[in-house]
């Protein structure tokens, strides 16, 4: 069964901190990883995908992976409100099309 | 650019009964996915249409699901009798072409209660 494991939070982090989310996966055969947002009542929205092992930074988001040890993280930098969402892991399997997703980690941002 | 639509947006329905759910998906886009979370449980994959045809809908649960994309356009998601554990929320997506640097446009997504 392949499986994608979030740490399961709630994670809480005053405004401007650092919020760190982590994300394990099983199948080695993954190649692409993604991390989407998901406002309360929303579509979950893609703010980032890495698929070779090291950084990845887009504003204030930077995508971690190492593939070694199984592992994607995300970083949010100076950390608003307006963050404040379900963050969702996600990896392909090596299928190109078929997304295992984590069951997510509720982030909140404290002003 | 308009994105993927669903609708309904919410179904409330009985035990027994049929449901029919859609997907518009962005215009251009041969890939359109279909998707369910349930409460408390991951997002999990249920079939992938590359235009008309059904690619892969291994993650369908049994055979009161049943998925077309007629033209390859839209797409329906029809459950037929619907069940209490069909409760949850049914996510469509599509995409032009699957690559390293893309992800899915979900839309927003049908949530639907079977009473």
């Amino acid at each position: 069964q392949k499986e994608v494991e979030q740490n399961s939070g709630p994670l809480s982090v005053p405004e401007g901190a650092i919020a760190s989310l982590n994300c394990t996966y099983s199948d080695r055969g993954s190649q692409s990883f993604f991390w989407y947002r998901q406002y309360s009542g929303k579509s979950p929205e893609l703010i980032m995908s890495i698929y070779s092992n090291g950084d990845k930074e887009d504003g204030r988001f930077t995508a971690q992976l190492n593939k070694a040890s199984q592992y994607v993280s995300l970083l949010i930098r100076d950390s608003q409100p307006s963050d404040s969402a379900t963050y969702l892991c996600a990896a392909d399997g090596g299928s190109n099309y078929k997304l295992t997703f984590g069951k997510g980690t509720l982030l909140t941002v404290n002003p | 650019e308009a994105g993927v639509t669903q609708f309904p947006s919410h179904s409330v329905i009985e035990k027994g009964q049929t449901v029919t759910l859609r997907c518009d998906p962005i215009s251009g886009h041969d890939n359109l996915y279909w998707y369910r979370r349930v409460m408390g449980k991951e997002i999990k994959f249920l079939l992938h249409f590359v235009k008309e045809s059904k690619q892969d809908e291994s993650g369908m649960p049994n055979n009161r699901f049943l998925a077309e994309r007629t033209g390859g356009t839209y797409s329906t998601l029809k459950v037929q009798p619907a069940e209490l554990e069909d409760s949850g929320v049914y996510f469509c997506a599509s995409s032009q072409e699957f690559g390293r640097s893309y992800g899915y446009t979900f839309g927003s997504g049908t949530r639907l209660t079977v009473v």
